[in-house]
């Protein structure tokens, strides 16, 4: 069955703590994306990566960190450097970075109190 | 900066209209446009992909318009069902300098009642 998994669905957290959410797919694809949904707003790109071991900041990057050391996982790290880090994080994955469909995950629905 | 904005933001309509949710946009120079629908606290399904040089997109009841120079894409429901009550999403991917990103629009809430 193939697809993309993000676990864990809910994720509660003290404020000052890090917190790694994680993202599998067996798709094969090279491209993978994190995004954040706040209510009311477009879903905004955290960080992308087109490749093992290279990755891109996207338009929100500050407070978030990642890493891309095998093809099939891009797991995301929120820092306590992350002021408003209370979202829904949503990973994506495409054959490439060009005119490619993405495809989503279920989504992790983070709050921290 | 590309900027995407759907219209209307949310619709409420008995079972069996057509509908057309429209998806505006500012930078015509994009590669492609996708539609997606999100149920409430569930990540986003693909419906429609148009690439830039396509007018227009089938799936069953979905079709989909891109009409580049004026920076709209339109996405028509046939026949609507309770089932397809949701939140539609437009991005496109591409304007100046975004080669390689999507850029969402924030939502046309859909109700399709009995």
């Amino acid at each position: 069955d193939g697809g993309i998994t993000q676990s864990p669905k809910y994720l509660f957290r003290k404020e000052g703590q890090n917190v790694t959410l994680s993202c599998e797919q067996n798709l094969n694809h090279d491209a993978m994306y994190w995004y954040r949904q706040d209510p009311g707003q477009g879903l905004r790109l955290i960080y992308y990566s087109q490749i093992v071991n290279d990755f891109q900041k996207g338009d929100i990057a500050e407070g978030y960190s990642v890493s891309r050391e095998k093809k099939e996982s891009f797991p995301l790290t929120v820092t306590s450097a992350q002021k408003n880090p209370t979202a829904f994080y949503l990973c994506a994955s495409s054959p490439g970075l060009g005119a490619y469909e993405q495809y989503f995950g279920p989504g992790t629905r983070l709050t921290v109190t | 900066k590309q900027e995407v904005t759907q219209i209307p933001a949310a619709l409420s309509v008995p079972e069996g209209e057509n509908l057309v949710l429209n998806c505006i946009f500012t930078d015509s120079a994009i590669y492609n446009l996708q539609w997606f629908r999100q149920d409430p606290g569930k990540g986003l399904t693909s419906l429609l992909l148009i690439q830039s040089s396509q007018r227009e997109q089938t799936s069953g009841r979905l079709n989909a318009s891109l009409d580049k120079s004026s920076g709209r894409s339109t996405l028509y429901i046939a026949a609507s069902q309770p089932g397809d009550s949701a939140t539609y999403l437009c991005a496109v991917r591409g304007g100046s300098g975004t080669a390689s990103k999507l850029t969402f629009g924030t939502g046309t809430r859909l109700q399709v009642t009995l």
